[in-house]
């Protein structure tokens, strides 16, 4: 299994408040990005990073930010979370060549806002 | 943009059945076509990949898929189902040098004995 540890993985809170979650890798990978998954849409990626400090935006990427300090974590933030954004969320990691190359999922982390 | 629509939702087979599960993309350029597969409370694992060539392409698990460049299509196949093929899975489809991987809305196969 690819060594991606995802943390928490459940966490709830209330409306309103900052939740980070971390995705750390040891596989040395480039790439990491962070999709959210609900029923009826599939996964939906809100950024994705390409090293170090180098972070873009995918399709949700409204109320979430995200910081990569090392290549081995990858940070997301929901600086005011509220109920809609209540979802399972996955980190993936590959090794480059995006389009050609396989992705490897943690665990997921289960969020739920009150 | 591109994007992908899995034809159904849910699908329920009896073991030791054929299955098989839709997927249609929609893209203007050439494309890289993916299969995952979802067990209950775990993350994705990968079935199987088209990136060229040969257009049957054969995944772990028994599963197969065809890509079809007229029909803009990549159905998943297995002949014959086990109740472990019981998972939700996803078609996945990204641009050919594109930092961008995009999911159909899954489709979840449930097999009865």
């Amino acid at each position: 299994d690819a060594g991606i540890t995802q943390s928490p993985r459940h966490k709830v809170t209330e409306t309103g408040t900052p939740v980070t979650l971390r995705c750390h890798q040891t596989e040395n990978h480039r790439y990491m990005y962070w999709y959210r998954q609900d029923p009826g849409h599939g996964l939906r990626l809100i950024h994705y990073s390409y090293g170090v400090k180098d972070t873009d935006k995918g399709e949700v990427s409204d109320g979430y930010s995200v910081s990569r300090s090392k290549t081995e974590d990858f940070l997301l933030t929901l600086e005011s979370a509220t109920s809609s954004q209540t979802s399972v969320y996955f980190c993936a990691i590959s090794s480059g060549g995006w389009g050609t190359g396989e992705l490897f999922f943690g665990e997921g982390s289960r969020l739920t806002v009150l | 943009a591109q994007s992908v629509t899995q034809l159904d939702s849910q699908v329920p087979v009896f073991e030791e059945a054929p299955v098989e599960l839709r997927c249609n993309y929609s893209s203007s350029v050439s494309v890289y076509l993916f299969w995952y597969v979802q067990y209950p409370n775990q993350g994705l694992q990968l079935l199987l990949k088209y990136l060229s060539g040969s257009t049957l392409v054969k995944g772990i698990n028994g599963f197969e898929a065809e890509f079809n460049k007229s029909q803009t299509s990549f159905h998943l196949r297995k002949p014959s189902v086990h109740i472990s093929d019981t998972a939700e899975y996803f078609c996945a489809v990204s641009l050919q040098g594109a930092q961008k991987l995009v999911f159909g809305q899954g489709t979840r196969l449930t097999i009865n004995p």
